[in-house]
C-alpha cells in the first residue's frame, strides 16, 4: 500500500521560508497526481490552500505557493508570519477514484 | 456551505448515517467526498461520488460504508455499518473541484463505544 510521506515537523523563524514536502513510499510525484495542500488549527476545518500543485485557492495569500520539487510535490511559505503556525496536508490523486493524505506537518514559528 | 449532521454515539458493529446539506451549489453537478480524523490525528480520505454517480472507498471503509446524495435534497450522505473503534472520528464532508477539497464543512463527530 502506498503511502503519502510528509516531514513531522518543522521549525521556521518569523519572516523566514520554509519548504515541506510530500512524497510516495514508492514512486515520484509528479502533476498527474493533483498534489493538494491543506492548513489546519486546533479545532477547525482544514483549509484549501492549493490544488492542482502550483493553483492558490481564492483568498489565500501569495506567500503560499505549490510546485513539484525533484521527486516531491512541495509547499513554500515565504515570509512566514506567526498564524502560520498550524498542521499541513498534503493529499494526492492515486487514480482510480482514491486520493490519500499525507501524514501532516506541525509548522512552529518562533 | 456544507452543514453536516447526525453524529454520536454508537456501539460497536451499529450503524449511523451522516447527512451534509450543501448550498450554493448543486451536489449532483459535482463530486463530494468524506473525510474523517480521528482524535488527535491525521486527516483520512474515506470516500467519493462523482457527478456520474461512481463511488470509490478507502480500504479502510470498504464494504461498511456507503456513500450517497438525494438530487431533491441537495445532501450528501454516508451510511456507516458494522462499526469499529477505530472509525470514531470527526467526519467532514467537501466539495471537490480539480482533484481536491475545496470547500469544507465544520463536521460531525462519531463516537464508537459500548
Amino acid at each position: 500500500q502506498t503511502v503519502v510521506t510528509q516531514e513531522p515537523s518543522f521549525s521556521v523563524s518569523p519572516g523566514g521560508t520554509v519548504t515541506l514536502t510530500c512524497g510516495l513510499s514508492s514512486g515520484s510525484v509528479s502533476n498527474g497526481h493533483f498534489p493538494s495542500w491543506y492548513q489546519q488549527t486546533p479545532g477547525q476545518p482544514p483549509r484549501t490552500l492549493i490544488y492542482s500543485t502550483t493553483a492558490r485557492s481564492s483568498g489565500v495569500p501569495d506567500r503560499f505557493s505549490g510546485s513539484i520539487l525533484g521527486n516531491k510535490a512541495a509547499l513554500t511559505i515565504t515570509g512566514a508570519q506567526a498564524d502560520d503556525e498550524s498542521d499541513y496536508y498534503c493529499v494526492l490523486y492515486m487514480g482510480s477514484g482514491i486520493y490519500v493524505f499525507g501524514s501532516g506537518t506541525k509548522v512552529t514559528v518562533l | 456551505q456544507l452543514v453536516e449532521s447526525g453524529g454520536g454515539l454508537v456501539q460497536p458493529g451499529g450503524s449511523l448515517r451522516l447527512s451534509c446539506a450543501a448550498s450554493g451549489f448543486i451536489v449532483s453537478k459535482t463530486y463530494m467526498s468524506w473525510v474523517r480524523q480521528a482524535p488527535g490525528k491525521g486527516l483520512e480520505w474515506v470516500s467519493v461520488i462523482y457527478a456520474d454517480g461512481n463511488t470509490y472507498y478507502a480500504d479502510s471503509v470498504k464494504g461498511r460504508f456507503t456513500i450517497s446524495r438525494d438530487n431533491s435534497k441537495n445532501t450528501l450522505y454516508l451510511q456507516l455499518n458494522s462499526v469499529r473503534a477505530e472509525d470514531t472520528a470527526l467526519y467532514y464532508c467537501a466539495e471537490m473541484g480539480q482533484s481536491a477539497m475545496q470547500v469544507w464543512g465544520q463536521g460531525t463527530t462519531v463516537t464508537v463505544s459500548s
